[in-house]
């Protein structure tokens, strides 16, 4: 099974500040899928950034990027230019190309302050 | 909106009970999948239904029950109700087929589910 770890449980930033979020991932597939997903107060989930991992490029979203290390099976979210409405929990999630379950860690709550 | 619905949006019942929590997934996603977010457990995948059949199970409880209709819409049946089931319930569709792959998942806003 695939376990995803998020070692940060809380982070603060300032506005304006960037911010980097921790993930790593422990699978024996070669081919398979991560994402960052953002859930705020309102307990909504949002999808905030999708990387393939066949893909070498990090993906970017906006202020939001990835560093992918396959190698060292790490996936980490950096935000730049933090936002107050960036405060929210964010959870890393992997998922098998076969497109079944989301594999979530235990999430990072993440505090912007003024 | 991620164009997932979700019904209803507050559930409170009693112990022993039965509920039925409703999902209808956005336009053209054949997948449909439910997930558990308890404060003990987190962000857990129950079950995923695809253009109708059950494609995947994970930690589901017997007492617990899924569907996906002809219309795509799915429900989630939980019975016997016990205590620890309170959680909120979210829903999440996809595009997927063995063609293409798999695709991100999109959430509905989730049943908050509590049992007193």
């Amino acid at each position: 099974a695939q376990t995803v770890t998020q070692s940060q449980p809380e982070m603060s930033v300032q506005e304006a500040e960037t911010v980097t979020l921790s993930c790593t991932y422990d699978t024996s597939e070669n081919n398979y899928y991560l994402f960052w997903y953002k859930q705020p107060p309102s307990r909504q989930m949002i999808l905030v950034i999708r990387q393939e991992a066949y893909k070498q490029q990090n993906a970017t979203e906006n202020r939001f990027s990835v560093n992918f290390q396959k190698a060292a099976k790490s996936f980490s979210l950096k935000i730049s230019d933090s936002q107050l409405g960036d405060t929210a929990m964010y959870f890393c999630a992997f998922m098998k190309p076969s497109g079944d379950a989301l594999n979530f860690g235990k999430g990072t709550s993440l505090l912007v302050t003024p | 909106d991620s164009g997932v619905t979700q019904t209803p949006k507050h559930l409170i019942t009693a112990t022993g009970q039965r509920v039925t929590l409703r999902c209808s997934p956005r336009s053209g996603d054949l997948s449909v999948y439910w997930y558990q977010q308890s404060l003990d457990q987190g962000l857990q995948f129950l079950i995923q239904y695809y253009n109708g059949e059950e494609r995947a199970k994970g930690n589901i409880l017997e007492r617990f029950s899924a569907q996906q209709f002809p219309d795509l819409h799915s429900e989630l049946n939980l019975s016997s109700l016990e205590l620890g089931d309170s959680a909120l319930y979210f829903c999440a569709s996809s595009v997927v087929s063995v063609a293409v792959g798999a695709y991100e998942q999109y959430f509905g806003p989730g049943t908050r589910l509590t049992v007193t």
